[in-house]
């Protein structure tokens, strides 16, 4: 199984910020199968980002992932109010599918 | 617009069952696998259940084995989980998600809390 550890777990910024997320793996994944995910309360978690650095529909382009390998990144450019929520990251190269346990962003 | 909305979730005490729902809408729901995903409070998503499109060789994490079955209902375009034997290291949001090349749509949850 691959074991997805997110960095930090709480990155407090403020609006129109930069803000980075690691995602590290335990093991190589090699197709690139990584996404990232944003979940607010008591909604539906929204796919951002495929295959690493693809940008799901809909997805402003103020997201974007990068990254290889076992090290992953999600970068939000300027930080919007919507954009204070919970992202965790997720691969699907190999079975289970496995998550991070998440990266809470909170305004300073 | 895809739309998966799930239901059946509550306050159960341990040994309890329950039954969980998931509606689909906006999508070909007979042409994707379909899976539950449960979130523990503070902990990261864990992959629960999958099911294939006409619902044969459904597979389940090891720590619900036995205890837990996922079907589907393509008519109805419904999935559902039947979660018996419950303990409190069940107690999670669980979600719907659609299986495409990866976990693509999720439902808004409903919490199974398992408590006496």
């Amino acid at each position: 199984e691959i074991v997805l550890t997110q960095s930090p777990g709480t990155l407090s910024l403020s609006p129109g910020e930069r803000a980075t997320l690691s995602c590290r793996a335990s093991h190589t994944i090699s197709s690139n199968s990584l996404a990232w995910h944003q979940q607010k309360r008591g909604q539906a978690p929204r796919l951002l980002i495929y295959d690493a650095s693809s940008r799901a529909t809909g997805i402003p382009d103020r997201f974007s992932g990068s990254g290889s390998g076992t090290e992953f990144t999600l970068t939000i450019s300027r930080l919007e109010p919507e954009d204070f929520a919970l992202y965790f990251c997720h691969q699907y190269e190999t079975s289970p599918w496995t998550f991070g346990q998440g990266t809470k962003v909170e305004i300073k | 617009e895809v739309q998966l909305v799930e239901s059946g979730g509550g306050l159960v005490q341990p040994g309890g069952s329950l039954r969980l729902s998931c509606e689909a809408s906006g999508f070909s729901f007979s042409d994707f696998w379909m899976s539950w995903v449960r979130q523990a409070p503070g902990k990261g998503p864990e992959w629960v259940a999958n099911i294939n499109q006409d619902g044969s060789g459904p597979y389940y994490v090891d720590s619900v084995k036995g205890r837990f079955t996922i079907s589907r209902d393509n008519a109805r375009k419904s999935l559902y989980l039947q979660m018996s034997s419950l303990g409190v290291e069940d107690t999670a949001v669980y979600y719907c998600a659609r299986r495409g090349n990866l976990y693509d749509y999720w439902g808004q949850g409903t919490l199974v809390t398992v408590s006496s």
